[in-house]
């Protein structure tokens, strides 16, 4: 059983215009979300992050939202550059537990930037 | 700085082999995580370490399957014996407490079981 989904397997946007990726979570105990990107041969990277005490983070081009009732978040990257595109992978673990635990990832979602 | 180095970056073996994947975390990080990823799967938390403690390996598959970290610069996962569905992408990660939750991985060791 997934606690972290990501429904679309792959996103294709246009350069210049707006990505919006989609994450959503079953575990109501999760209260730490990441993104990680990765490149073909290469090891996920960080890229940003939210704790459930906030409902956004930003961080240059990309900001990442929210939905803690709906469960729910998602990544923004505006404007999408080419080199944006990549394997998405949004995780969450449960840190205010006091536990330090692995994080949970969703399977992906790969973006493609059309030039 | 050096990230987190895995060793071997790809490894074709034969079923009923011994598969041993190396692992150094980034100095100064005291968490360790064993990560494969499959198609079908994504990436599934094997086993991690903290302060070189196992401290938990439900996602562990069989007991073919083990992992040790006997200091704080070094692990392996071993496979043995080794079986075709067993092929995958090996990560290894690692964290310092205090930092967030976040992880940082090696570049993955391709395994390839025929």
């Amino acid at each position: 059983d997934q606690q972290v989904k990501q429904n679309s397997p792959s996103l294709s946007v246009q350069e210049g215009r707006i990505s919006i990726l989609n994450c959503d979570y079953t575990n109501s105990m999760f209260d730490y979300f990441l993104w990680y990107k990765k490149y073909p041969a290469e090891g996920p990277t960080f890229l940003i992050s939210i704790s459930s005490i906030k409902d956004k983070n930003e961080d240059g081009r990309f900001t990442v939202f929210l939905n803690k009732s709906a469960k729910h978040l998602s990544l923004h990257i505006v404007p999408s550059q080419p080199g944006d595109s990549a394997v998405y992978f949004c995780a969450a673990s449960a840190v205010s537990g006091g536990g330090a635990d692995g994080l949970t990832f969703g399977k992906g979602t790969h973006l493609i930037i059309q030039p | 700085d050096a990230g987190v180095i895995q060793s071997p970056r790809h490894e074709v073996t034969e079923m009923g082999q011994e598969v041993t994947l190396r692992c150094k975390p980034i100095s100064g990080h005291n968490s360790l995580f064993w990560y494969r990823q499959t198609m079908m799967r994504g990436l599934e938390l094997l086993i991690y370490f903290n302060n070189n403690v196992p401290i938990d390996d439900s996602g562990m598959p069989e007991d073919r399957f083990s992992a040790k970290m006997p200091n704080a610069s070094f692990s392996t996962l071993k496979i043995q014996p080794s079986e075709p569905r067993d092929s995958a992408v090996y990560f290894c990660a690692s964290r310092r407490r205090g930092s967030g939750n976040t992880i940082y991985f090696g570049e993955g060791s391709w395994l390839t079981v025929v």
